[in-house]
C-alpha cells in the first residue's frame, strides 16, 4: 500500500540550529511531493511542492526540500530555525495520474526554543 | 470569502447520534476535498468533488459516512450513528482548478468528539 513515513515525531531545537526533517514514501511510479505546515491554532498551509524539474525546491520562509528519486525521499531543510518555526510539519504525496488526493505522513512536531 | 470556512469548529456528539459538518469553499473553487485527521496522525483522504460531482469516495470509512455538494459550492459531510472511532478533526480543502494540486487551501477543521 502507498504510504508516507516521517522519521521523527518530535524535534526540539534551539534558535539558529539547522533543521532537517525526513520523509520517505513507498510508491514506484511518478509522484508529486509536498510539505505542509500547521502553526499552532492555524490551518494547514502549503510550504513547498515538487512536480518536476530541479529536485531542489525552495519554499516560503527559507525552507527547501530535496527530492532524491533513488531513495524515495523528500527531506525538508532550513539552515537556521527561528522560534516562529514552531509548528507541525506534514509531508504528503500524490501519485501522479491518480486521484487528486494527497497521502500524508503522520507529521513531525517541531519546537524551537529561544 | 477569503478562505475555506468550516462549521461548527467543535462538535460533541453522543454515540449513535447523527452529525452534519459544513464546508464553505473559496468562491469559484472547482475542487473540494474532505480529510479525516485522527489524534497524532496526518490527514487521511475521505472524498473528492469536482463541482457537484463526487468523483472519488474511496476514503469514506463506512456507509455511515456520506458527503454531498449539490450546487457545486457548499459541501456537507454527514456521519450517521456516530461511533467513538469517528472522533477526529475533519478537514475540508478547496482548489481553483480541476487539478486540485495547484493551490489546495485548507479550512481550520471541525473537531468531532463522540462520547
Amino acid at each position: 500500500a502507498q504510504s508516507v513515513s516521517q522519521h521523527n515525531h518530535h524535534v526540539i531545537l534551539s534558535e539558529a540550529a539547522s533543521l532537517e526533517l525526513g520523509c520517505n514514501y513507498s510508491y514506484g511510479g511518478t509522484v508529486n511531493l509536498f510539505w505542509y505546515v500547521q502553526y499552532p491554532g492555524q490551518h494547514l498551509q502549503l510550504l513547498l511542492k515538487y512536480f518536476s524539474g530541479d529536485p531542489l525546491v525552495k519554499g516560503i520562509k527559507g525552507f527547501e526540500a530535496e527530492f532524491i528519486k533513488s531513495k524515495f525521499s523528500f527531506n525538508l531543510r532550513k539552515p537556521s530555525v527561528q522560534w516562529s518555526d514552531t509548528a507541525e510539519y506534514f509531508c504528503a504525496v500524490n501519485p501522479s495520474g491518480g486521484y487528486n488526493k494527497l497521502i500524508f505522513g503522520a507529521g513531525t512536531r517541531l519546537a524551537v526554543h529561544p | 470569502g477569503a478562505g475555506v470556512s468550516q462549521s461548527p469548529r467543535y462538535k460533541v456528539a453522543k454515540r449513535g447520534q447523527d452529525v452534519a459538518l459544513r464546508c464553505d469553499p473559496i468562491s469559484g473553487h472547482v475542487s473540494l476535498f474532505w480529510y479525516q485527521q485522527a489524534l497524532g496522525q496526518g490527514p487521511e483522504f475521505l472524498t473528492y468533488f469536482q463541482n457537484e460531482a463526487q468523483l472519488d469516495k474511496s476514503g469514506l470509512p463506512s456507509d455511515r459516512f456520506f458527503a454531498e455538494r449539490p450546487e457545486g459550492s457548499v459541501s456537507t459531510l454527514k456521519i450517521q450513528r456516530t461511533q467513538q472511532e469517528d472522533s477526529a478533526v475533519y478537514l475540508c480543502a478547496s482548489s481553483l482548478t480541476g487539478q486540485g494540486l495547484y493551490g489546495y487551501t485548507f479550512g481550520s477543521g471541525t473537531r468531532l468528539t463522540v462520547v
